[in-house]
Order: structure tokens, then sequence, then C-alpha cells
């Protein structure tokens, strides 16, 4: 089945600065990469997504870079405030089942 | 995100008891999930069901029962609560064939 393997397990930046985090994945068919967002408490909302026929896809401050040949897929947030402050988790999707294979998130904290 | 709820919110049971989990949504979504999420594994799926009375394992089933008679509606149930089942639990919903997935607002769970 997928794996899907993400970097940083935790980020500290400070405000104004870029966050990379990176994700890997290792079946070539998945075909459908998502990023959540989890603040405290709450539910993890979907922030941006990118499919396989896509390379670069950007909302406003945040953008995602996919890999294929390399199969690894990154979220970009660029001029970070303190309400980015959260976990982040990637996501890859084969179509099997429907089903999301998660990486294990990236604690980001954005410090003033 | 409205259109997906659980209930309870919270919940405190004790070791041997039976619990169930339940999970609404009012898209019409083909597919539910159920999650659990614990410090340092990110989101496991337990269960998921691709249309009614049609459900599947997914990583960690163990100790978990689930049903769904309706396409609305797939609770879940713990037959015997273990210490080990203390966790926040994410059901989840999407359409067949796009990967995007909308999550309820959890539920935490104590077992004592």
């Amino acid at each position: 089945g997928e794996n899907v393997e993400q970097h940083p397990s935790t980020l500290s930046v400070q405000e104004g600065d870029s966050a990379v985090i990176k994700c890997t994945y290792s079946d070539s068919a998945s075909n459908y990469f998502p990023w959540y967002k989890q603040e405290l408490g709450k539910r993890p909302q979907l922030i941006i997504d990118i499919r396989s026929n896509v390379g670069e896809k950007k909302d406003q401050r945040i953008a995602v870079t996919l890999n294929k040949t390399a199969k690894h897929f990154s979220l970009h947030i660029t001029e970070t405030q303190p309400e980015d402050s959260a976990v982040y988790f990637c996501a890859a999707f084969t179509g099997g089942g429907n089903k999301l294979t998660f990486g294990t998130g990236t604690q980001l904290k954005v410090e003033l | 995100d409205a259109g997906i709820t659980q209930s309870p919110r919270y919940k405190i049971t004790e070791t041997g008891r039976q619990v169930t989990l339940m999970c609404h949504q009012t898209w019409s979504h083909s597919y539910m999930f159920w999650y659990r999420q614990d410090l340092g594994h990110g989101l496991r799926l337990i269960y998921y069901s691709a249309a009614a009375d049609i459900t599947d394992k997914g990583e960690v089933p163990d100790g978990y029962v689930v049903s769904r008679s309706k396409t609305e509606n797939f609770p879940l149930t713990l037959e015997s609560a273990t210490r080990s089942q203390t966790s926040v639990y994410f059901c989840a919903s999407s359409e067949l064939d796009r990967g995007e997935q909308f999550f309820g607002p959890g539920t935490r769970l104590t077992v004592l």
C-alpha cells in the first residue's frame, strides 16, 4: 500500500519568514495530494491540494509543488503569521477505496 | 463544515463498556471514514464505507465495529472499551473518486 513520510515533525519560524514542509510517497499511482491544517482542538481542514497533472499550485501565501519523478511534494507558506501556527498534514490518494494515506504531521510554530 | 456532525463531542467511559460514536453527513457523499488521532501517530484509518451496507477495514480495525444502514450515518462502536482506545476520533466523508475528505468536529473519548 501507499506510504507517506513527512518532514520535519516540528518547525519553528519567525513571523514573516517562509516555511517549507516536505512529503514523499511510495505509490506511483497516487494522483491527488491534499494538505490539511489542524488548529489545536479543531478538525483537520483542507487548505490546498494538487493533482498529478499539475506541477505547482498557489493560493495567496500558500503553494504546493509536486515532483512526480521523485515522488515528493511540498507545502510552502510565505510571509508567515502567528495564525499559521498549527499542525499540517500531507496526504496521498490512489483511488483504491477512495482512501487517503496521511503523513504524521508537522507542528508549525510562528514566533513573534 | 456543518454538513458533517459527530456526537457526542466528549465521552468518558470505563473499561469493558460498550460505546457508540455517531457520525452524520448531509452531503450524500458515497464514502465515509473513521480515524483515530493520537500524538505521534497522526490520523490512522479504522474503518471506511463505500456505500450503505458496504464497509471495509482500515489500518487499525481491532476492537471496533461499524455499520452503515443509511448513506448519511456511519456509527462506530467499541464493543468492550480498553484504555488504549482513549483517543480523538474523527469521521470524514468524500465523494466517489474525489480525494477531498471533509472532517467532522471530532469526539474526544477517554476510557478509564
